[in-house]
């Protein structure tokens, strides 16, 4: 496809499991961002990498939160013991420098119950 | 100093008028700076890049200002479909891309 995606769209799930959340990038862009968006408020920064690396993790909200890239490509972002406050939408985005324009993918929307 | 600080709005603005918002940032080694626009419960897209000269496409301007560490939008005869959240886009410092939390845009018929 031409643009980001991620998957799934959609997860509900109930406190206490465990998600993984996935984005597939545009092809060649080397830098992948994670943000996550509550309703009605600004985009939190979580994490990004350039490549594989993540040099900045510092938007992380806890060590439950984790994430990885492979093959500079896809990247999975992973939240363990998921709680209520973790409910919100999910969003990736690349480029193909730190400091180009943003594509950003759909979003996953995450509900836990 | 919040890192981008934008004004929340809503402004509400007649359909035709012209309306202007501007961000500030506080990393004065910023080097790339975006407008992106959010529709509800949409992903923000690129609207326009900012360049230092100042940049324009079509009925949108984007204006730089590094002595007061700000950036500007203004749109002309604005239309309904303008209605929308703009979020000012800034690298600050690692090259972290910093959004600002969006200044929400309402045209009025």
């Amino acid at each position: 496809g031409a643009g980001v995606s991620q998957s799934p769209s959609n997860k509900v799930t109930e406190k206490g499991k465990d998600v993984e959340l996935r984005c597939d990038p545009i092809s060649g862009h080397t830098a992948l961002y994670w943000y996550r968006q509550s309703l009605g408020q600004g985009l939190e920064f979580l994490i990004y990498f350039q490549g594989n690396s993540a040099p900045d993790k510092s938007g992380l909200p806890s060590d439950r939160f984790s994430a990885e890239r492979t093959g500079g490509s896809v990247s999975t972002l992973t939240i363990q013991r998921t709680q209520q406050e973790d409910s919100a939408v999910y969003l990736c985005a690349s480029s193909l420098a730190l400091r180009g324009g943003w594509n950003f993918g759909p979003g996953t929307r995450l509900t836990v119950t | 100093r919040k890192e981008v600080e934008q004004d929340p709005g809503p402004f509400n603005v007649p359909e035709g008028a012209t309306v202007a918002f501007n961000c500030t940032y506080s990393n004065s080694a910023s080097q790339s700076f975006f407008w992106y626009r959010q529709d509800c419960r949409k992903e923000p897209k690129l609207l326009m890049s900012v360049y230092s000269s100042g940049n324009e496409d079509g009925r949108f301007t984007a204006q730089l200002n590094r002595a007061s560490q700000y950036i500007s939008l203004l749109i002309r005869d604005s239309k309904l479909s303008d209605s929308a959240t703009y979020l000012c886009v800034v690298n600050g410092r690692d090259d972290k891309i910093i959004f600002g939390k969006g200044t929400r845009l309402h045209i009025l018929p």
